[in-house]
């Protein structure tokens, strides 16, 4: 069964906390996606990797950093949290030119204080 | 760019009964992709229907079936035979030569009994 792991289900944080949210897929896929979810505005890529140590910037990086050291591994970076980064983080991964195929995980909550 | 616009923020429907959830997107591509993704409480991403945009049929997958007007822009899912595990936030999607998926702003469905 194909699987997309986030580290934290919750996550509760201090405004300038460096923060490290974590996600593997052992799909062995290229591409890698990072969403932020909130109520209103739906998901909004924030990051997205095609490959090893390769990384290109969404609709919203602001704020935020990503590393992709390991195909399986895809992590983002909030280099000094604030409390507008309290949202809910999506890891996606998938295959293909146009990922007609993406796998999810389910999901981050971070409250930043 | 493209974007992905949904207006019904909410919808309710009774048990067996059967709704429609409306979509628009807008792009200049004439190949991509359209997905609803459903989303229950548990925050799991779950592909609900794909439709490929150079195919004049139109998705089924069960209950689950989409009318696809490709010069309108339209990608509508119908939910037929509704259930109580249907409850939940439903998003329309879009990817094409960019690769990356956009999202709408998502419907919250209610099924009642």
């Amino acid at each position: 069964d194909v699987k997309v792991t986030q580290s934290s289900r919750y996550l509760v944080k201090r405004t300038g906390e460096k923060v490290f949210l974590e996600c593997v897929q052992d799909m062995d896929h290229e591409n890698m996606f990072w969403y932020r979810q909130d109520p209103g505005l739906g998901l909004r890529l924030i990051y997205f990797s095609y490959d090893v140590k390769m990384k290109e910037k969404g609709d919203i990086p602001e704020g935020y950093s990503v590393s992709r050291e390991k195909k399986e591994r895809f992590s983002l970076i909030l280099e000094s949290a604030s409390t507008n980064q309290t949202s809910m983080y999506l890891c996606a991964s998938g295959l293909g030119v146009t990922n007609e195929k993406l796998f999810f995980g389910s999901g981050t909550q971070l409250s930043v204080l | 760019a493209q974007t992905v616009t949904q207006s019904q923020p909410e919808m309710s429907v009774q048990e067996a009964e059967t709704v429609t959830l409306s979509c628009t997107y807008d792009t200049s591509e004439s190949d991509y992709y359209l997905f609803w993704y459903k989303q229950p409480p548990s925050r799991q991403m779950i592909l609900v229907i794909r439709q490929e945009a150079y195919k004049q049929q139109n998705a089924t997958e069960n209950r689950f079936s989409v009318n696809f007007q490709k010069a309108a822009k339209s990608f509508s899912l119908k939910i037929s035979d509704s259930q109580l595990g249907d409850a939940a936030m439903y998003f329309c999607a879009y990817t094409g030569t960019a690769s990356k998926l956009t999202f709408g702003t998502g419907t919250r469905l209610q099924v009642t009994l």
